[in-house]
């Protein structure tokens, strides 16, 4: 059973260049969570979403960050007309169901973005 | 809202030394409190937590951590390192059954031959 999967592990985009991040969840997984995670600082929650859903985006930036998590295929975080201040490392994780008694989040290796 | 403080930010420690890695938290309602370890370009990988019950939680490697509910903490301690054990260590809560973990800053652990 593989873990949760993401792609690429690096991406180097000019400014004002979109970037995609995917995120494949565990097997049978179909919440999904996206995290921030700035240089030499701890993860911040970005967005939560179930199958075809967004539950909770009060992480997310309010412009050009937007993510989907379709029936088919694996979940995207999107984000339009890149800055600097966008290179961070953005990791996924994905629970059965909410995070509690007998569920827990698994991460991703991340997605390393570098604005150029 | 809750936040979460890890009040060390880099910890050396020579190797089979004890460690402790100091976490407090604010939360106005009931949490589950996660120590996660990130090794170096790697995801992050859950070490222990607590949900309810016993207020000492053990990972399998020899890490311990305990809920202190008065002092609003969950320090993680190991009586003995090792080198595989550098690392980088976050604290995290949710609400009990949540949708999103709050982390704290991170402690980077150098362990030292």
């Amino acid at each position: 059973n593989a873990g949760v999967m993401q792609n690429p592990r690096h991406l180097v985009r000019r400014r004002g260049q979109e970037a995609r991040l995917r995120c494949s969840p565990m097997k049978g997984h179909s919440h999904v969570y996206w995290y921030r995670q700035l240089p030499e600082e701890g993860l911040k929650f970005m967005v939560y979403l179930q199958k075809e859903n967004i539950i909770d985006e009060s992480g997310m930036p309010k412009e050009r960050f937007s993510a989907e998590f379709p029936k088919e295929g694996p979940s995207i975080l999107r984000i339009q007309q890149v800055v600097r201040g966008d290179s961070a490392a953005y990791f996924c994780a994905s629970s059965l169901a909410l995070v509690g008694v007998r569920t827990e989040a698994f991460f991703g290796q991340g997605t390393r973005l570098t604005v150029v | 809202a809750q936040s979460v403080t890890q009040l060390d930010s880099q910890v050396p420690v020579f190797e089979e030394a004890p460690v402790e890695l100091r976490c407090n938290y604010s939360s106005s309602v009931s949490v589950y409190l996660f120590w996660y370890v990130q090794y170096p370009n790697q995801g992050l990988q859950l070490l222990l937590k607590y949900l309810s019950g016993s207020t000492l939680v053990e990972s399998i490697n020899g890490f311990e951590a305990e809920f202190n509910k008065s002092q609003t903490s969950f320090h993680l301690r190991k009586p003995s390192v090792h080198i595989s054990d550098t690392a980088e260590y976050f604290c995290a809560v949710s609400k009990a059954a949540g949708n999103k973990l709050t982390f704290g800053g991170g402690t980077r652990v150098l362990v030292k031959p």
